[in-house]
């Protein structure tokens, strides 16, 4: 089955303590993104790539890290949590067709930091 | 860059009852425009989309339409279900930067 799995589901962590979120993707996409989805603000951009070892920032990058050192992986790294960093997480994948191609998102990462 | 707004943030309907989502963006060059549903606990999955050369799209009780010229765009939910219920992003893109996705409205379908 196509799918976009992260891990875990859900996390509690306390400030400064270093964690990562794990994305993995079985469609051979060479697109991979991250989101972050807080109460009225919808879905914001963290970081992206269009390929191994290309990664870009998006909307809001302050305070995380990315890689892609494999085509199916690409984790998320937030090197000193802190609580403004408490949110809702999706990674997703598309094809290499540009922008105009269906996205296809994990079922989300709800992280807490206290 | 783009900017995408989208109303209600809430809305609830009867069930049976129509649904309209509206956006607006503001790049005019954007020429795609997805809507995503996102049920509770699940990410969101595409449901629809259109591109600028066309004006209107339908997929059974869901469809979309396109005013280039006041840049905005609307999903239109007929005979609405319980399971309609979620809640619904909108997104509109150029073709080479990445979507801007709207803030969500959240449907609730009341039976």
């Amino acid at each position: 089955e196509a799918q976009v799995t992260q891990n875990p589901r859900y996390l509690i962590t306390v400030t400064g303590k270093k964690l990562t979120v794990t994305c993995s993707q079985n469609m051979n996409h060479e697109y991979m993104s991250w989101y972050r989805q807080d109460p009225g603000l919808g879905l914001r951009q963290i970081y992206y790539s269009m390929n191994v070892e290309v990664t870009d920032k998006g909307d809001v990058p302050e305070g995380y890290k990315v890689s892609r050192k494999e085509k199916r992986n690409f984790p998320l790294i937030l090197e000193s949590p802190s609580p403004n960093q408490t949110s809702l997480y999706f990674c997703a994948s598309r094809d290499s067709g540009g922008p105009n191609e269906k996205l296809f998102f994990g079922s989300g990462t709800q992280l807490s930091v206290l | 860059g783009e900017n995408v707004e989208q109303h209600p943030s809430t809305l609830s309907v009867q069930e049976g009852d129509s649904a309209v989502i509206k956006c607006t963006y503001s790049d005019s060059a954007s020429n795609y425009f997805p809507w995503y549903k996102q049920e509770l606990g699940k990410g969101p999955q595409l449901i629809i989309d259109i591109r600028s050369n066309v004006g209107e799209k339908k997929d059974q009780r869901i469809a979309v339409t396109l005013n280039k010229t006041a840049k905005h765009f609307s999903l239109h939910i007929t005979e609405t279900q319980p399971e309609d219920s979620a809640v619904y992003f909108c997104a509109a893109s150029e073709g080479n930067t990445p979507l801007v996705f709207g803030k969500g409205t959240r449907l609730s379908v009341i039976a």
